[in-house]
């Protein structure tokens, strides 16, 4: 079955700091990785979205990579501000159907002043 | 989440009643999608639409029907509420169904069934 793990589940961070998430998937072969992220009580909205010959994007201060060998993906966020709590929620689409995409259960990130 | 409108953003129901979400998009989107979020899970796919009349089942399909008569509006049925049918609700539009399109996603609509 095809599956998207994310860690950590939440994360606490002083406003200021970086910080990264990662994102391990097992769906082969695949066509994008995306990154969301989602403020509570909102839609998700997309940040980055890697092709899998690509292996970084950066929106900001966020910024993706890709390791399509090892199957892995990390969500880098530097000098973090209060507005970027929320759960960022890694996606991998296959191949086979865009209505097959396939989400990960997210990160809980949370600021502190 | 501008140009989808989710409707109504929150309702509580008791089991066994009707229920009917409305998903209203301004962007004449071609795709619709309906997703529940549970804790724990990722977003998970119950039906999604590809044009007026054309819908197909998602991953948790069961217990729910969808109709979109209208370019616009992507309707979620429950014909009859389960306790297992409490979670938030969204509903997304992709301008294609092509693995490359981004989706947007509405508020929400957060459903409890009591």
């Amino acid at each position: 079955k095809n599956q998207v793990e994310q860690s950590p589940q939440s994360l606490i961070i002083l406003e200021g700091k970086n910080c990264t998430l990662q994102c391990n998937y097992t769906v082969s072969p695949f066509s994008n990785l995306r990154w969301y992220k989602q403020d509570t009580g909102r839609g998700p909205v997309s940040l980055t979205i890697m092709t899998f010959s690509e292996n970084t994007k950066s929106n900001g201060r966020y910024t993706a990579t890709l390791d399509a060998d090892t199957k892995q993906s990390s969500l880098h966020i530097t000098a973090s501000q209060l507005s970027d709590s929320a759960s960022y929620i890694c996606v991998v689409s296959p191949y086979s159907s865009a209505s097959k995409i396939i989400f990960g259960s997210g990160t809980r990130l949370s600021i502190r002043p | 989440d501008a140009g989808i409108t989710q409707s109504p953003r929150h309702k509580v129901t008791e089991t066994g009643t009707p229920v009917t979400l409305r998903c209203h998009q301004t962007e004449n989107h071609r795709y619709m999608y309906w997703y529940r979020q549970d804790p724990g899970h990722g977003l998970r796919l119950i039906h999604y639409s590809y044009g007026v009349k054309d819908t197909d089942k998602g991953e948790v399909s069961d217990g729910y029907s969808v109709s979109r008569s209208k370019t616009e509006d992507f309707l979620l049925t429950l014909e009859s509420a389960t306790s297992s049918q409490t979670s938030v609700y969204f509903c997304a539009i992709s301008e294609g169904g092509g693995r490359a399109n981004v989706l947007t996603f509405g508020a929400g609509s957060r459903l409890t069934v009591l």
